[in-house]
């Protein structure tokens, strides 16, 4: 498909557990986001990589989150010992970042549900 | 399927009526605002965009208008229809803050009655 994908699209796991969600940006999009949107809530920034580096990570919750794209292309957030409030829908967004035209339509995935019991 | 906004603002319409959706932003700097919609289990999706050196902009049955004196931004739908029945966020940015990070607003149901 040429739109973002995100997989899984529902995760369920225990308190304490480690779990990775993946995003996959569509071809050629050099800039690549993750939100978080709790429910009832508008999506709340995490992440930001320009190419293969974390250029802003100022959302992530704490040090419990991390996140790589160790190529520029496929990433992954990364949740270590999830807590219950870590429970949202987790999106992915990506945008094209091409010379002289600084506003980009950023193309969203459908997001990974995650559920913490 | 994903439920969305199950606590927000909510807004409903009979069809074929407009509809005005209304959002105040919180930063000043910002300078780029966009109006996403969002239907249950899927992603946020771009309906239309404004800068900061407009005050209205119209695209196919919709339009947006920009206050930056009070920062309010709406939408407007025109003859609306059943597959416009969504959940409707602005989002505002600034190439300024170094990145097109989106703030999100916290969104309104919108509901369209056949």
């Amino acid at each position: 498909g040429a739109g973002v994908s995100q997989t899984p699209s529902n995760k369920v796991t225990e308190k304490g557990k480690y779990v990775e969600l993946r995003c996959d940006p569509i071809s050629g999009h050099t800039a690549l986001y993750w939100y978080r949107q709790s429910l009832g809530q508008g999506p709340e920034f995490l992440i930001y990589f320009q190419g293969t580096g974390a250029a802003d990570d100022s959302g992530l919750p704490n040090d419990r989150f991390f996140a790589v794209r160790p190529e520029g292309s496929v990433s992954t957030l990364k949740i270590q010992r999830t807590e219950r409030g870590d429970s949202a829908v987790y999106l992915c967004a990506s945008s094209l970042t091409p010379p002289g035209d600084p506003y980009n339509e950023q193309f969203f995935g459908p997001g990974t549900r995650l559920t913490v019991l | 399927g994903e439920n969305v906004g199950l606590h927000l603002p909510t807004l409903s319409v009979q069809e074929g009526d407009n509809s005005i959706i209304n959002c105040a932003y919180s930063n000043s700097a910002s300078d780029y605002f966009i109006w996403y919609k969002q239907e249950s289990g899927k992603g946020p999706q771009f309906i239309i965009d404004i800068r900061s050196n407009m005050d209205k902009r119209q695209g196919q049955r919709v339009t947006v208008l920009l206050n930056k004196t009070v920062k309010h931004l709406s939408l407007q739908i025109a003859a609306t229809q059943p597959g416009d029945s969504a959940v409707y966020f602005c989002a505002e940015t600034s190439i300024y803050f170094g990145n097109e990070k989106l703030t999100f607003g916290t969104g309104t149901r919108l509901t369209i009655i056949p």
